[in-house]
């Protein structure tokens, strides 16, 4: 157990419809990372918070967007949903932003479009 | 662009032998290099890391990985594989931004399957 939860576990939701996906840190971490993984393009990176800021952005669509909140959980929007969306989705949080500071995922978010 | 090449997508050892998956980099300064082991239903796990030092650095579960700069290569091994082991390992660079800890740029990660 990495000390990071995600919730829900799995959902299932159809086409054109929206779903925030949750994520809660390791107790101490202030940074958070959300990723992607899905069978054509692999784990990809998609937004990074620390401490509330956004600190970074990679390969993440218009549609979704995410916050972190003051108790430091994360949340990941993703609206207008495609089948293409269908993934799993993890989180994962470190201390900070020290370089080589490792980064433990949450069991992950598995998102099927219909 | 730093970007990380695992050229074996699945490769299948009999239990007890030696094991050594490949893992390749491009990134332009001192990489930060991490392997991490997703078994089936599971988050992924950190097996070890390399930031500096010494080139074979030692992980969990009897892991170890060697650093070879000439050759751009984190190549992951393992003198005795037991069935456990069997799961998808994915090698990822740090990247970083104005000094300070980024995401983890992953490969296509190695599928690992282990005969009886």
């Amino acid at each position: 157990d990495s000390g990071v939860t995600q919730t829900p576990k799995h959902l299932i939701t159809a086409t054109g419809q929206r779903v925030t996906l949750r994520c809660s840190p390791r107790s101490g971490d202030l940074s958070v990372y959300w990723y992607q993984q899905s069978l054509d393009q692999g784990l990809q990176f998609l937004i990074q918070y620390y401490n509330g800021e956004e600190r970074a952005k990679g390969n993440i669509l218009e549609r979704f967007s995410a916050q972190q909140f003051p108790d430091l959980h994360s949340e990941l929007n993703l609206s207008s949903l495609e089948l293409g969306d269908s993934a799993l989705y993890f989180c994962a949080s470190s201390v900070g932003v020290v370089r080589g500071g490792e980064q433990f995922f949450g069991p992950g978010t598995r998102l099927t479009v219909l | 662009a730093q970007s990380v090449t695992q050229p074996d997508i699945h490769i299948t050892v009999s239990e007890g032998a030696s094991l050594e998956l490949r893992c390749n980099y491009s990134y332009g300064a001192t990489p930060y290099l991490f392997w991490y082991v997703q078994s089936p239903g599971q988050g992924l796990q950190l097996l070890l890391k390399y930031f500096s030092g010494d080139t074979l650095v030692q992980g969990i579960k009897g892991f170890e990985a060697e650093f070879k700069r000439s050759q751009s290569s984190f190549n992951l091994r393992k003198p005795s594989v037991h069935w456990s082991d069997a799961a998808e390992y994915f090698c990822a660079v740090g990247a970083s931004y104005g000094g300070s800890q980024g995401n983890l740029i992953f490969g296509k990660g190695t599928k690992l399957s282990v005969k009886p």
